[in-house]
Parts: structure tokens; C-alpha cells; sequence
């Protein structure tokens, strides 16, 4: 079955730590994206890629990094400047200018 | 730039009856316009979309929408509720440079 797999689930990390989130897709798109969404918002856009090796800083790209080095793969690393990490995060996969699929989130909390 | 306003946080409704969640978006630029769905702690699923063509756009489990351009509004309705659509709702417009802006959401709670 194609789509797009995130993981872990939930992810636990302490003060201080980099963490990374995987996402894979199967789908063969070229477009791929990272959310973050906190309770009562809306999803607010990390960073996103519209082609292997390259990728654009979104709306609050600060504290984070990304890599894109296959077209499958776009993991996000949550770094340890990132002053408040805890929320849910969701990868993306869209053919251009069209719909986006999303996997099925990864909850992070900071202990 | 473009934007997006939800301009329901939340909508109670009974079940069977009728449902409107309203979205008003702008842009600079040609939008293509999407309505998703999301159940807790799951990922968002698309409803429906319109990229051109016809402004009344039919998606899955009965829901619609229709695409005003005048008034930069993109409602999305269902004629008749059920339980299950109980989630929470969120309007997207697309620049069409890949890029995506999403509104904070209505939460749709059906009762019995």
C-alpha cells in the first residue's frame, strides 16, 4: 500500500537533547513538508522540500533542521535551541499544487 | 501572501441535522483550495479540493463545498450529520508555488 509513514509514535526526550523524526513515503512525490501543531491551532509549516537536495525554511523554521538527500525520505531533527519543542508533529507528501497526504504524526514531549 | 480564517472555532450541531463550516482565505494569486479532516491523534485526510473547473465541489462522506471568488470564501456544507463526523475541520489554500497555508480549525461536535 502506498503512503506515508512517521515514527516513532511518541517520542520522549530530555531538556538538552537533539531528536530526530523520521517520514517516509512511497507515494513518489516530489514535494514533502513538516508541520507543527499545538492544541487549539491551526498547522503551522517548518520546513519544506519541493525536490531532492533542496529545501525552503517555512514559517517557524527556528530550532530546527532538515535533510533531503532521497526523494523517499525527509527527516526533521528538533534541535536543542528549539525553546519549546513539546507538540505534534506531522510530515506531508504532495504532487504539486495539489492535495497533500499526510502520515500519522509523531507526539513529542520534552521531560 | 495568503491567508486563511476559520471563522468558527467550534460548531455543535445535533445529529441528522444540516452543518456549514465557513472559510474565508485571500491571496495575491491564483488559489487552489482544500478542506481536510482530522480525527484525534491521526493525521489530516482530505475531504475535497478545488483546483478549477465547476465551483461547487463534491468530496467524500456527503460533504461539499462551493467556491465564491468574489467573496473569498470556500464554505464547506453536509445536508445531514452522523456521529462519526465529529472531528476537527481544516480550510488550505495553495500559491501554487507548493506551499500550503492552513486555518486554526473547526471542531465539529455532533450529538445524539
Amino acid at each position: 500500500d502506498g503512503g506515508i509513514t512517521q515514527s516513532p509514535k511518541y517520542l520522549f526526550r530530555k531538556e538538552g537533547q537533539n531528536v530526530t523524526l523520521s517520514c517516509e513515503q512511497n507515494l513518489n512525490h516530489d514535494a514533502m513538508y513538516w508541520y507543527r501543531q499545538d492544541p487549539g491551532q491551526g498547522l503551522r509549516l517548518i520546513y519544506y522540500s519541493q525536490i531532492v537536495n533542496d529545501f525552503q525554511k517555512g514559517d517557524i523554521a527556528e530550532g530546527y533542521s532538515v535533510s533531503r538527500e532521497k526523494k523517499e525520505s525527509f527527516p526533521l531533527t528538533v534541535t536543542s535551541a528549539q525553546k519549546n519543542p513539546t507538540a505534534f508533529y506531522l510530515c506531508a507528501s504532495s504532487i504539486r499544487n495539489n492535495e497533500q497526504f499526510f502520515g500519522p504524526g509523531t507526539r513529542l514531549t520534552v521531560l | 501572501a495568503q491567508s486563511v480564517t476559520q471563522l468558527d472555532s467550534q460548531v455543535p450541531v445535533f445529529e441528522e441535522a444540516p452543518v456549514e463550516l465557513r472559510c474565508n482565505y485571500s491571496s495575491s494569486v491564483s488559489v487552489y483550495l482544500f478542506w481536510y479532516v482530522q480525527y484525534p491523534n491521526q493525521g489530516l485526510q482530505l475531504l475535497l479540493k478545488y483546483l478549477s473547473g465547476s465551483t461547487l465541489v463534491k468530496g467524500i462522506n456527503g460533504f461539499e463545498a462551493e467556491f465564491n471568488k468574489s467573496q473569498t470564501s470556500f464554505h464547506l456544507r453536509k445536508p445531514s450529520v452522523h456521529i462519526s463526523d465529529t472531528a476537527e475541520y481544516f480550510c488550505a489554500v495553495s500559491d501554487g508555488a507548493g506551499k500550503s497555508t492552513f486555518g486554526d480549525g473547526t471542531t465539529l461536535t455532533v450529538k445524539p
